[in-house]
């Protein structure tokens, strides 16, 4: 079945670094992908997505980029802040599957001032 | 982006009573909304879905007659938690897409259940 691997955290930074989250998929078809973030106690805003090989998301200043070949889409950012300190999920759509979002396990990052 | 909202955010029920969440589209019309519910530090679980006027579609293992879910406008959907126990203590959140991104979801902001 499809899936969405997502690194393991916390992820914790100090603010200023740079920060990548590793997102891999497994689909039968060949799916939209997408970035939540997710901060404390509230629900899931679209970060960024990406719908075709090589299209890249960018928002924010976060980056991911949709690698067919590999079956990735990691998210990026150059300089973090210690408001970027958040769940990050990486999920996949496939509209045969009935536009339902399969999601990675989500990581969290901390951001240290 | 659209936007989802969500009533109320919180709320503390007794234990066997019902709870009513609602789920807004506010700045256009969802054609399809979905209802997840999460755990402490875990991802999401896609409970339902439901299309405006249609009966919503539960997910394998999810109590029908205990999540009832009702989407009749293009604008409101509702979940009832129904006999509510403490259990079912999660913070449950809605989606919706619309008919100009129906492969992108617009999350509401949750409601944190608490049955005491």
């Amino acid at each position: 079945g499809d899936s969405v691997t997502q690194m393991e955290g916390p992820v914790t930074l100090s603010e200023e670094a740079f920060l990548t989250i590793n997102c891999t998929y497994t689909a039968t078809g060949y799916p939209s992908l997408f970035w939540y973030v997710q901060y404390p106690g509230e629900g899931l805003q679209l970060l960024l997505k990406a719908t075709k090989a090589d299209d890249k998301g960018s928002n924010k200043g976060f980056e991911a980029t949709y690698r067919k070949e590999t079956t990735s889409f990691h998210l990026e950012k150059g300089s973090v802040q210690v408001s970027d300190s958040a769940v990050y999920f990486c999920a996949l759509n496939l509209k045969a599957a009935g536009n339902k979002l399969t999601f990675g396990g989500g990581t969290r990052v901390l951001v240290k001032p | 982006g659209a936007v989802v909202s969500q009533h109320p955010s919180r709320v503390i029920c007794k234990s066997g009573t019902s709870v009513k969440i609602e789920c807004r589209s506010l700045d256009f019309q969802a054609t399809t909304m979905f209802w997840y519910r999460q755990f402490p530090k875990q991802s999401l679980m896609l409970m339902a879905t439901s299309n405006e006027g249609s009966k919503a579609t539960y997910e394998q293992g999810v109590e029908k007659d205990k999540f009832l879910i009702n989407h009749a406008s293009l604008t409101l959907s509702t979940l009832t938690v129904t006999s509510a126990h403490p259990e079912d203590s999660s913070f449950y959140i809605c989606s919706a897409t619309g008919l100009s991104f129906t492969d992108t979801q617009y999350f509401g902001p949750g409601t944190r259940l608490t049955v005491l």
